[in-house]
């Protein structure tokens, strides 16, 4: 079974700032990561996903995600974030056992992008 | 290419009562998934579908939830009777992968909003 905790419920950044969102994993086999965010009364979508190879991956909109195995972290940060960055951010692992990418979630980080 | 749609986009109902949602995947999309969203809380898998068979429906409350995928497009996912705790977003998602393809990303709709009173 797997775990994934987000340790920060709410991220309060002002414009043009950096943000990192902190995202920690549990589990017995090797996973698959992946970062979805989620604006306001819509569907998630995937900002990014780490499968293997390069630990530092990029994804949409300028985000990239570093996957660190020693600490099973894989957190996500954005070097300047804009407005239209305000969401909800989910961090999510897939089992490598798992048939059919099932993925288990984290809590969320709600981010708040302030003029 | 069209996205997940689904329907409706809010229901209110009293506890006790039955509700339905309605999902139809991306065309071609082979796997279906049901999410419950409890606010403040990151979606928890209720049903796994492949084609029109169940993979995984381990978390689904079977004594009042059920889900079908008839013909291995359209899904729906039944609450009957509802209870207060049933209120969440329920997501319904499609991805192109089979069971042995581990990495097909996951496209999500919108979601249904269920409130119980």
């Amino acid at each position: 079974a797997q775990s994934v905790t987000q340790l920060d419920s709410q991220v309060p950044v002002f414009e043009e700032a950096p943000v990192e969102l902190r995202c920690n994993y549990s589990s017995s086999v090797s996973v698959y990561l992946f970062w979805y965010v989620q604006y306001p009364n819509q569907g998630l979508q995937l900002l990014l996903k780490y499968l293997s190879g390069s630990t530092l991956v990029k994804g949409i909109n300028g985000f990239e995600a570093e996957f660190n195995k020693s600490q099973t972290s894989f957190h996500l940060r954005k070097p300047s974030v804009h407005i239209s960055d305000t969401a909800e951010y989910f961090c999510a692992v897939s089992d490598f056992k798992a048939a059919g990418n099932k993925l288990t979630f984290g809590g969320g980080t709600r981010v708040l992008v302030k003029p | 290419e069209a996205g997940v749609a689904q329907s409706p986009r809010y229901k209110i109902i009293e506890k006790r009562q039955s509700v339905a949602f309605w999902c139809n995947p991306i065309s071609g999309h082979a796997t279906l998934y049901w999410y419950q969203q409890i606010l403040g809380q990151g979606p928890k898998l209720l049903i796994q579908f492949q084609n029109n068979g169940v993979v995984d429906d381990s978390q689904l409350p079977k004594d009042r939830f059920s889900a079908e995928r008839l013909k291995g497009v359209d899904s729906t996912l039944k609450i009957q009777p509802a209870k207060l705790e049933d209120s969440a977003v329920y997501l319904c998602a499609s991805s192109q992968g089979t069971l042995s393809s581990y990495n097909s990303p996951l496209h999500f709709g919108n979601g249904t909003r269920l409130t119980v009173t």
